[in-house]
């Protein structure tokens, strides 16, 4: 098993409908996580860390679930800039290593 | 300011070369990743530079990688007799500290090897 998985997608969504992925995790030691998003042949950007409380950035809304070790990521009213693959990042047993999910890719259709 | 800087932006090379990536991180930053991305999969660490700690290089694939840090600031990244497999997207990272969940990424090496 992954140490970090998604579903790769792609999930092909109308502008203006809201949009919510799933990412596992397998460590429940994990302490920290983080949604980065991608944009093609681009590098990895923080699009928000996931507080335990979940927290919410505008249209984007993170939570976390201990329990069943997942985090989500919502977006509403999406916007077709909003397309491009979003991964979801754990940080891992060592103080600074992040482990990185494969992403989830996102199309918004005008 | 200035972010992370990578050259060359692409390199093609034929199997059993050398080659050199090299990465510039934002000044001041104290912790340096190296992640090597292939299509469709998620990012895999290599190494990790930490001011003047020994690196953790457990991410190496194999004994034909290596990769330096010169004076706290500038990286460069070897590949030794390069195979086919290490064709990927080699993306360097920085950070104001290790342990930080944000990272600031150059714009990547696409590594070709024929």
């Amino acid at each position: 098993r992954k140490e970090v998985e998604q579903d790769p997608g792609p999930f092909n969504v109308p502008e203006g409908a809201t949009v919510a992925f799933n990412c596992t995790y397998s460590n429940s030691a994990s302490q920290s996580f983080f949604w980065y998003r991608q944009d093609c042949r681009k590098e990895p950007k923080l699009l928000m860390s996931v507080y335990s409380s979940g927290n919410e950035d505008g249209r984007f809304t993170a939570q976390l679930n201990r329990a069943s070790q997942y985090i989500s990521l919502l977006i509403r009213d999406s916007k077709l800039s909003d397309s491009a693959t979003y991964l979801c990042v754990v940080k891992g047993i060592s103080n600074y290593q992040l482990i990185w999910g494969a992403g989830t890719k996102l199309i918004i259709k005008p | 300011g200035a972010g992370v800087s990578q050259s060359p932006s692409n390199k093609v090379t034929e199997k059993g070369k050398d080659v050199e990536l090299r990465c510039d991180p934002i000044s001041g930053h104290t912790a340096l990743y190296w992640y090597r991305q292939s299509l469709g999969q998620g990012l895999e660490f290599l190494i990790y530079f930490q001011g003047n700690s020994a690196p953790d290089k457990s991410g190496l694939p194999s004994d034909r990688f290596s990769a330096e840090r010169t004076g706290g600031s500038v990286s460069t990244l070897t590949i030794q007799r390069t195979q086919q497999e290490d064709s990927a997207v080699y993306l360097c990272a920085s950070s104001p500290e290790g342990g930080r969940g944000e990272q600031y990424f150059g714009p990547g090496t696409r590594l070709t090897v024929t």
